[in-house]
């Protein structure tokens, strides 16, 4: 079963810029979570999204969107970038599951690599 | 605010040490636990989970934690650790019911010498 995966591995850009992010989930999850695993600050929930909803968003500035598209595929968009969004984006993707409470298994993807300069 | 702490930042052990790593959380209502590892060069896995039932939960690899609702916490434990063991290993928390976002503590790095 091929996992989660995203594209691209690394980016480049400068300040002001603006950077697309792609995942790919699981065959079959419906869920797609985007997290920024930043030096120093931890991994940090960014948004969720399920059947092309987004039902949560994390406390990050509104130039941090994205959108699921019907094959349950995610982008991530970035825009105005700044220094401090240097990261690792990770994504991860997992089936919704009655009953359990949102204890559902998040599966992550290896992440894009974000610098700018 | 919700929010998850892990104590050890960074443990070195030797190969047949026991392991414990800590971890509290602060939140507002009922959770789901869950311990990540993330192996050089690999993905951020699962490790095991806690969301109902026996508060002693089993997972891959050896390892198991242990839920005490009294005091917050959902410590990592392996009797005895392996060079492979050597990872980052990441507390979360999800509110149950509720948004399904983690919260992750800051990570434990752990170095285990053959």
């Amino acid at each position: 079963e091929a996992g989660v995966t995203q594209s691209p591995t690394h980016l480049i850009k400068t300040r002001g810029q603006q950077v697309t992010l792609r995942c790919s989930p699981i065959s079959g999850h419906t869920s797609v979570y985007w997290y920024q695993q930043a030096l120093g600050l931890g991994l940090q929930f960014l948004l969720w999204y399920d059947e092309g909803e987004e039902r949560n968003r994390g406390n990050f500035p509104p130039r941090f969107s994205g959108r699921q598209f019907p094959n349950y595929s995610s982008e991530l968009n970035v825009n105005a970038l700044e220094l401090e969004d240097s990261a690792l984006y990770l994504c991860a993707s997992s089936l919704r599951t009655a009953g359990t409470g949102g204890a559902e298994t998040q599966y992550f993807g290896p992440g894009t690599r974000l610098l700018v300069l | 605010a919700q929010s998850v702490s892990q104590h050890n930042h960074h443990v070195i052990l030797s190969e047949a040490a026991s392991l414990e790593l800590g971890c509290n959380y602060s939140y507002g209502g009922t959770v789901n636990l869950f311990w990540y590892v993330q192996y050089p060069g690999q993905h951020l896995q699962l490790l095991l989970k806690y969301f109902s039932g026996d508060p002693l939960v089993k997972g891959i690899k050896g390892f198991e934690a242990e839920f005490i609702k009294s005091k917050f916490s959902f410590n990592l434990r392996k009797p005895s650790v392996q060079w492979s063991d050597t990872a980052e290993y990441f507390c979360a928390v999800n509110l149950k019911w509720g948004a399904q976002k983690l919260v992750f503590g800051q990570g434990t790095r752990l170095t285990i010498n053959p």
